[in-house]
């Protein structure tokens, strides 16, 4: 597709319980980044992958997060045993390369952990 | 950490002119700066990205300094629409990912 789709929209999650985030890129674009933003501004690099494979994950926390790019299916983002904490909004980009390009950010999905 | 500062709010009249400036004083040879901008609660939504050279496109220009330690983004004609929060991101030379600092909320008033 032209555009980044992000699946759900809305996601609310009791603490301690699983959550799992879709995202499909653009088609032909080989990275995948994800971004958690938290309190409306501050945007935070989680990970990001070239095709199936992880490209950067100094961001991601590692003992709950996990993410995954498999071939001819949406890439995902799980969080085990959700925290209060993991309320955020969480943004999908893709591009079709790294270097001096620009990143087309999905739609979101809000995370509320109660 | 963010790289950059920005004003945490600006106001511009409709029809002028906005120019939103951004500090990064630490930037390094082969960072390259980026300009996305969040309406309201959706994705964000690019503007325009430069090295040393301005650069200009359909939504804006981009004027970096000769030392690089500053950027001003410029929107030649504000609409109401244009009103949302502004980031100046310096993007990593070598993870490529979008570092990103607290941004400009940008009003367009009437």
């Amino acid at each position: 597709g032209e555009e980044v789709a992000q699946t759900p929209k809305h996601l609310v999650r009791g603490e301690g319980q699983k959550a799992k985030l879709y995202c499909a890129p653009i088609k032909g674009h080989s990275y995948v980044f994800w971004y958690q933003q938290v309190l409306k501004n501050e945007f935070k690099f989680l990970i990001s992958f070239q095709n199936e494979n992880v490209f950067d994950e100094t961001g991601m926390p590692k003992e709950r997060f996990s993410a995954k790019c498999l071939p001819n299916s949406p890439c995902s983002l799980e969080i085990q045993a959700t925290k209060l904490e993991d309320s955020a909004v969480y943004f999908c980009a893709s591009s079709p390369d790294a270097f001096n390009y620009e990143q087309y950010f999905g739609p979101g999905t809000r995370l509320t952990v109660t | 950490d963010a790289k950059t500062t920005q004003p945490t709010s600006m106001d511009c009249a409709e029809g002028r002119a906005a120019n939103l400036p951004c500090n990064h004083s630490t930037i390094s040879g082969n960072e390259y700066v980026y300009w996305y901008r969040q309406i309201h609660s959706q994705g964000p939504q690019y503007i325009i990205h430069g090295l040393k050279n301005n650069e200009t496109n359909e939504m804006a220009s981009l004027i970096i300094t000769e030392d690089r330690k500053s950027s001003t983004l410029i929107l030649p004609h504000a609409t109401l629409r244009d009103t949302a929060v502004y980031y100046c991101i310096v993007r990593g030379d070598s993870n490529y990912q979008l570092i990103w600092g607290a941004g400009t909320k940008l009003i367009i008033k009437p």
